[in-house]
C-alpha cells in the first residue's frame, strides 16, 4: 500500500538553528499538504500545494517559514531560525484530486521537533 | 476560531462500554473524514463520508454524516484497549481541496 513519507522522524535544534523536514507524497497524488501540530490539538495548516503551485499559505510564518515543491512531487519545508515555540509535530499529507474536487488526504509518520 | 467543534474534548471509560463522539460545525463540507492518531505519529484514516445522511460500519465503529452534510458522529460499540486514540474529524471545503480539522477528541479505553 502506498505511502506519504516523511524524514527525519525526530528532529532537536537549538534555537537559531535552521531545519528542514522532506515529503514525499503518494505517487500520482496532485495536493500536498504540510500541517504543524501541537500536542492533542488537530492539526493547523501551513502550507498547501497544488503540483508545484502553492494554493494556500496563509498561516505559513514567512519571516522564518518556507515551502518548496519544485517538480511538484515532494517537498521540503525549511525554518531560519528556530524558535523554542516552533516545537510541535510537522505533519505531510497529499490527496488524489486536484483542487476544486472533494477528496481524502492521506498523512505521513510526522516529523517531532523539538527546539532547546 | 475552529471551525469544527469537537466533543467531547477527552473520554475515559471501561473496556465493554459504547461511546459517541461528535463533530459539529456551522459551514456545509463537501465531504468529512475521521482519523486516529497515536502519540507520535500521524493520523490514520478511519472513513470519509460525503452523502448527506450516509451511515458507514466498520466493525465496531459506526460513522454518520448529518443530513445537511454540517455534522458527524462516530459511535464505537463495545470499546477496547486498542481503541485509545486522539480521534480527529476533518471536513473539506469547495474550494480548492482545503481541509478544516476539529480539535479531537481524547479516548482512553481501560481495561
Amino acid at each position: 500500500e502506498a505511502e506519504v513519507a516523511q524524514s527525519p522522524r525526530y528532529k532537536i535544534t537549538e534555537k537559531s538553528q535552521a531545519v528542514a523536514f522532506w515529503c514525499d507524497p503518494i505517487s500520482g497524488h496532485a495536493t500536498l499538504y504540510w500541517y504543524r501540530q501541537i500536542l492533542g490539538q488537530g492539526p493547523e495548516l501551513l502550507v498547501q500545494f497544488q503540483d508545484e503551485s502553492v494554493v494556500d499559505d496563509s498561516q505559513l510564518p514567512k519571516d522564518r517559514f518556507s515551502a518548496e515543491r519544485l517538480k511538484g512531487v515532494d517537498s521540503t519545508l525549511k525554518i531560519q531560525p528556530a524558535e523554542l515555540g516552533d516545537s510541535a509535530m510537522y505533519l505531510c499529507a497529499s490527496s488524489l484530486l486536484a483542487s476544486g474536487r472533494a477528496d481524502t488526504q492521506y498523512f505521513g509518520p510526522g516529523t517531532r521537533l523539538t527546539v532547546l | 476560531t475552529q471551525l469544527l467543534e469537537q466533543s467531547p474534548q477527552f473520554l475515559s471509560i471501561q473496556e465493554g462500554e459504547n461511546l459517541t463522539v461528535y463533530c459539529n460545525s456551522s459551514s456545509v463540507f463537501s465531504s468529512l473524514q475521521w482519523y486516529r492518531q497515536e502519540p507520535g505519529e500521524g493520523p490514520v484514516l478511519l472513513v470519509t463520508v460525503v452523502t448527506g445522511g450516509e451511515v458507514k460500519k466498520l466493525k465496531r465503529l459506526t460513522f454518520q454524516f448529518g443530513d445537511a452534510r454540517k455534522d458527524s458522529s462516530l459511535h464505537i460499540t463495545a470499546a477496547q484497549p486498542g481503541d485509545t486514540g486522539l480521534y480527529l474529524c476533518a471536513g473539506a471545503g469547495d474550494n480548492f481541496n482545503k481541509f478544516y480539522f476539529g480539535s479531537g477528541t481524547k479516548l482512553n479505553v481501560k481495561p
